[in-house]
């Protein structure tokens, strides 16, 4: 089966442009999450939806990031505009149904995103 | 607010000996899971083991054990024959309820395993 799968990998853009990273959770999972991990603060939870409705977003760092799910099979987190500070690795991951406690969350391989 | 603490950031071990990578966790929930998670370097997050907070036994999975100390609030991996390939970063996590709606995992630190031909 199939993982989390997020595109690009790899991202490289100058400061001020528009960054769209995308996922595609597991076929089945009802919650999605969205990660930051940095050497500094390392990982940190952006924002969260269960059933494509965002439920957390505390951790978005300010406006200029903001997180779609329009269907089951598909979400965007944008940043608009880009600034070198936000260069770091973006996970996403997906897990099954949240009422099994015991489900772990499963990670996509990450989009590591270069600001210049 | 929950809090998860790794106090070792970086760690050596022989190939072949056992390790124990540290883990406490704070929390006033009655209900909450412990996750780990393997980072190699090549960067995927894989998933380990989970202990649950009502689970009266220690979770293992193959190599994978957890020493979990309910009343001291600490959840240690130990990994038994270490293999070249365990070199990796290691994260703790604890789950809690979101308002019913779903389960958040907050990370700790992480800690540094590196394995010794």
């Amino acid at each position: 089966d199939a993982g989390v799968i997020q595109s690009p990998r790899h991202e490289v853009t100058e400061m001020g442009q528009e960054v769209t990273l995308r996922c595609k959770p597991i076929s089945g999972h009802n919650s999605l999450f969205w990660y930051r991990q940095t050497m500094m603060r390392g990982l940190e939870l952006l924002i969260y939806f269960n059933n494509n409705v965002p439920i957390d977003d505390s951790g978005m760092p300010e406006d200029r990031f903001s997180a779609k799910m329009p269907n089951a099979s598909f979400s965007t987190l944008k940043i608009q505009p880009s600034e070198p500070r936000d260069s770091a690795v973006y996970f996403c991951a997906s897990s099954p149904s949240t009422q099994v406690r015991n489900q772990p969350q499963h990670f996509g391989d990450g989009t590591r995103l270069s600001i210049l | 607010a929950q809090k998860i603490t790794q106090t070792q950031p970086g760690m050596f071990v022989q190939e072949k000996e056992a390790v124990t990578l540290d883990c406490t966790y704070d929390t006033s929930d009655q209900s909450y899971g412990l996750f780990w998670y393997k980072q190699p370097s090549s960067g995927e997050m894989i998933f380990l083991i989970y202990q649950g907070s009502y689970d009266e036994q220690n979770a293992t999975e193959g190599r994978y054990s957890l020493n979990f100390q309910k009343a001291r609030k600490s959840a240690n991996l130990v990994i038994s024959a270490s293999q070249l390939g365990d070199s990796a970063m290691y994260f703790c996590a604890m789950r809690e309820p979101i308002n019913n709606a779903g389960n958040m995992l907050t990370f700790g630190g992480g800690t540094r395993l590196m394995v010794k031909p």
